[in-house]
């Protein structure tokens, strides 16, 4: 079946310590987003790319990095500089960035992040 | 700034009853809003998509309505079931190329059976 796997399920992360997320997806959607998910907020875009090799900073970028060298694959890297990586994140995908297909995101079962 | 809200935060049912949630978005310039349903620990799954120039979309129990000029989208599951209980999350995308969605906070459905 198509979707969208992310592992770990859950993480730990040490002070001082870049850890990273993966997103693969086997859909053939151009465009991967990361999403930051805290208890009682909205989803907050991280990152999101469109397609191979370009990527673009959401709201919250800071702190985080990504890459984008392969169609299938969006990883999250939480840096050191993110003072407070405790969450709950998500990665999803769509058939195109701007929606103008009007075909839903879809989303993998999250990784949840805490500090030691 | 397009802002989404959810009332209520919560919500607890009996089971078999009709029940609505609402989201409310301030920008009434949207291209489509998109209701989520997200279990404990897992992430989204898209249950409606209504494009701006439709009034409402149907799946099973659910019916999604959408009122651009007032800023308000509705999701209506009838005849309620235990296995309805989640966190329903709606998304609207704006209608001006290069931004993405905004989510609202959800609401946290109870049905008890």
């Amino acid at each position: 079946d198509g979707g969208i796997t992310q592992s770990p399920k859950y993480l730990f992360r040490k002070e001082g310590q870049n850890v990273t997320l993966s997103c693969e997806q086997n859909l053939n959607h151009d465009a991967m987003y990361w999403y930051r998910q805290d208890p009682g907020q909205g989803l907050r875009l991280i990152y999101y790319s469109q397609i191979v090799n370009d990527f673009q900073k959401g709201d919250i970028a800071e702190g985080y990095s990504v890459s984008r060298e392969k169609k299938e694959s969006f990883p999250l890297t939480v840096t050191s500089a993110q003072k407070n990586p405790t969450a709950f994140y998500l990665c999803a995908s769509s058939i195109d960035l701007g929606q103008r297909s009007n075909q839903p995101q879809h989303f993998g079962d999250g990784t949840r992040l805490s500090i030691l | 700034k397009q802002e989404v809200t959810q009332i209520p935060a919560a919500l607890s049912v009996p089971e078999g009853e009709n029940l609505v949630l609402n989201c409310s978005f301030t920008d009434s310039a949207i291209y489509n809003l998109q209701w989520f349903r997200q279990d404990p620990g897992k992430g989204l799954t898209s249950l409606l998509l209504i494009q701006s120039s439709q009034r409402e979309q149907t799946s099973g129990r659910l019916n999604a309505s959408l009122d651009k000029s007032s800023g308000r989208s509705t999701l209506y599951i009838a005849a309620s079931q235990p296995g309805d209980s989640a966190t329903y999350l709606c998304a609207v995308f704006p209608d001006n190329y290069g931004q993405n969605f905004v989510f609202g906070p959800g609401t946290r459905l109870s049905v008890l059976p």
